[in-house]
């Protein structure tokens, strides 16, 4: 299976943009187009952002962006706002062992 | 979206089986259209995946918790259960219980509200 790593903390002002990386090492990011982030504010369960590498969910603003290359995956968050300080998790699917990996999670501080 | 919500003891002796059930509202375990997974989360720290099942009763698991875990399934009842052997002090833990579109495994667009469960004496 593959581990995913995250920064452990990011920082952007409001209205800015930031970008959070997220790692592979084997058949998960780097493999596969099985890429998805969650946000999770504190107390809550986590909430499904990006799937499929750059796919929103209905709802979901599109502030939020995904992309990858290669064997990291990236999240975007343009015109940061208050709201948006949460941690933030990727997750992959490992194809060759059949089970789910989530990165070890961002905590994103809005200045 | 299905809605999910957990139950179960909150608190759980050491050595003993830790045992919780998801009941799935707004949608079918039976329809076969998702894979059904349980994720945990001590306090702190990151999400773990431990496993997930399917309508059929199959089953993957995160290989460092495979020996301890088992996934079953109700369908008649619309629910799903984990069970977690041998527990200590490092399973304590919020437990979820999450399900997302079967073509794309590792995105969970369902979450239940999660229940914290103690490993305590």
């Amino acid at each position: 299976q593959s581990a995913l790593t995250q920064p452990a903390s990011v920082s952007g002002s409001p209205g800015q943009s930031i970008t959070i990386s997220c790692t592979g090492t084997t058949s998960g990011v780097g493999g596969y187009f099985y890429v998805s982030w969650y946000q999770q504010h504190p107390g809550r369960a986590p909430k499904l952002m990006i799937f499929d590498v750059s796919n929103r969910p209905s709802g979901v603003s599109n502030r939020f962006s995904g992309s990858k290359s290669g064997n990291t995956a990236s999240l975007t968050i343009s015109g940061l706002q208050a709201e948006d300080e949460a941690d933030y998790y990727c997750s992959s699917y490992a194809t060759s062992a059949n089970l789910v990996v989530f990165g070890g999670g961002t905590k994103l501080t809005v200045l | 979206q299905v809605q999910l919500q957990e139950s179960g003891p909150g608190l759980v002796k050491p050595s003993e089986t830790l045992s919780l059930t998801c009941t799935v509202s707004g949608g079918s375990i039976g329809s076969g259209s998702s894979y059904w997974s349980w994720i945990r989360q001590p306090a702190g720290k990151g999400l773990q995946w431990i496993g997930r099942i399917y309508t059929t009763g199959a089953t993957n698991y995160d290989p460092s918790l495979k020996s301890r875990a088992t996934l079953s399934v109700v369908t008649s009842r619309n629910q799903f259960s984990l069970r977690l052997t041998s527990v200590t002090a490092s399973d304590t833990a919020v437990y979820y219980c999450a399900t997302g579109p079967l073509q794309n495994p590792e995105a969970f667009d369902s979450w239940g509200q999660g229940t914290l469960v103690t490993v305590s004496s």
